[in-house]
């Protein structure tokens, strides 16, 4: 069955590097999201991508955010100068043709510890 | 502001029980809804998703109800099993108004006892 990975699985920085987080979305889905998830709270939207374009963000996606598709297969999450509260589980998800419709898949999820 | 609240936080039971694991939203004005199962340090899976005009979903031992006009869902467990053991969270899409941002509530954690 088709699956959403992520690499790499855990990742160390100090306080403000930067970092970049990756993710093979299904290969026929149109729609990429990003999410994290801080220990012991909910999950939380981040930005959602669709044609090569970001379709929504939350506040959360600030400045600070980047994503992109620099090829077919790929979608990374860059986040400049990484801050302490940058820590977090960060998960990458998509859907199919039908954003609104579809469900949605989740990868595994990058676990970043910003020291 | 969608605001999801799962209820109860913590679920311990013995196996072979049923169980319900409730959701509940204060914008009713919902594109969809999907349950999903959390293991620790691990990624979500989508168990069951609900459009806004359906009223439940099943797949195996589960069901899932939706009442959208009481904001209201709810996750039945038939015959549990320990590796039932997981949390489940629920996720609401809206919409309008940026549909894709999802709101996810905290989640409970089952416990299912051999």
């Amino acid at each position: 069955e088709p699956e959403v990975t992520q690499t790499p699985s855990h990742q160390v920085t100090q306080m403000g590097q930067e970092v970049i987080l990756r993710c093979v979305p299904i290969s026929n889905h149109l729609y990429f999201y990003w999410y994290r998830q801080i220990l012991g709270q909910k999950v939380e939207f981040l930005v959602s991508f669709y044609n090569n374009e970001i379709s929504e963000k939350s506040e959360i996606f600030d400045d600070q955010f980047s994503v992109e598709r620099p090829d077919g297969s790929n979608f990374t999450l860059k986040i400049r100068s990484t801050k302490l509260e940058d820590s977090a589980m960060y998960f990458c998800a998509s859907s199919g043709d039908s954003g609104r419709q579809e469900t949605q898949y989740f990868g595994p999820g990058t676990r970043l510890l910003v020291l | 502001k969608q605001e999801v609240t799962q209820i109860p936080a913590a679920l311990s039971v013995p196996e072979g029980e049923n169980l319900v694991l409730n959701c509940s939203f204060t914008d009713s004005a919902i594109y969809n809804l999907q349950w999903f199962r959390q293991d620790p340090g691990k990624g979500l899976t989508s168990l069951l998703l609900i459009q806004s005009s359906q009223r439940e979903q099943t797949s195996g031992r589960l069901n899932a109800s939706l009442d959208k006009s009481s904001g209201r869902s709810t996750l039945y467990i038939a015959a549990s099993q320990p590796g039932d053991s997981a949390t489940y969270l629920c996720a609401v899409r809206p919409r309008s108004g940026g549909y894709q941002k999802v709101t996810f509530g905290i989640g409970t954690k089952l416990q299912v006892i051999p």
